[in-house]
């Protein structure tokens, strides 16, 4: 069965400051997604990770995939206020002749002025 | 449509009582997955589809619970007898191809009471 442990669970930094969600997951996989999640929304589709060593970056936030490691980060420059929410990330890895998208239990960021 | 839809966007109901929850996937999006998000919680998955195969209902939590798609479009999840503990956001998801990744729509929050 598939894993995917995010960490930290909880975040709380303050603005200007740097840092780095992680994203471990258990099997074999070159397809990675990053979602942002506001109270009380749906989700927001943020970065699409699809081969070995992909980087995107998108303002403030830069995620980058290893799958030899089988890793993600997201990488937080700068935080400001408006980047509070919960980020997931999601592997979608085949399962038979099945594919399944799961989730990290998702980090909850708080940016404090 | 331009986005996924669900509806209703709120269901409050009695215990005990069925309640259908309604998801439209973009048009031509072949995958379509059905996920739940309880308060505070990670995303629990429940039911996948993909064009005309079986779905794999291996995430659905109980016998209570069943799903279809008629078509190859809109999906029906219902819960039959509900429980307080089925209360949370259901979450539906679409996706063309894992390429482009997947659209969620805003959920059903339902609440047994």
């Amino acid at each position: 069965e598939l894993k995917v442990e995010q960490n930290p669970l909880f975040l709380s930094m303050q603005e200007g400051k740097n840092y780095t969600i992680y994203c471990n997951y258990s099997t074999t996989s070159d397809r990675l997604y990053w979602y942002r999640q506001d109270p009380g929304k749906s989700l927001e589709s943020l970065f699409v990770l699809l081969s070995n060593g992909a980087v995107k970056q998108e303002g403030r936030l830069m995620a980058s995939l290893d799958t030899k490691a089988r890793l993600s980060t997201l990488h937080i420059t700068a935080a400001v206020h408006d980047l509070s929410a919960t980020y997931f990330c999601a592997v979608d890895a085949d399962e038979g002749s099945n594919y399944k998208l799961t989730f990290g239990k998702g980090t909850l960021l708080t940016v404090n002025p | 449509g331009a986005g996924v839809s669900q509806s209703p966007s709120n269901k409050v109901t009695e215990k005990g009582k069925d309640v259908e929850l309604r998801c439209d996937p973009i048009s031509g999006h072949t995958a379509l997955y059905w996920y739940r998000q309880s308060l505070g919680q990670g995303l629990e998955f429940l039911i996948y589809f993909q064009g005309n195969s079986a779905p794999d209902k291996s995430g659905l939590p109980s016998d209570r619970f069943s799903a279809e798609r008629t078509g190859g479009s809109v999906s029906t999840l219902t819960i039959q007898r509900t429980q307080q503990e089925d209360s949370a956001v259901y979450l539906c998801a679409s996706s063309l191809n894992r390429v482009g990744g997947y659209t969620f729509g805003s959920g059903t929050r339902l609440t047994v009471v």
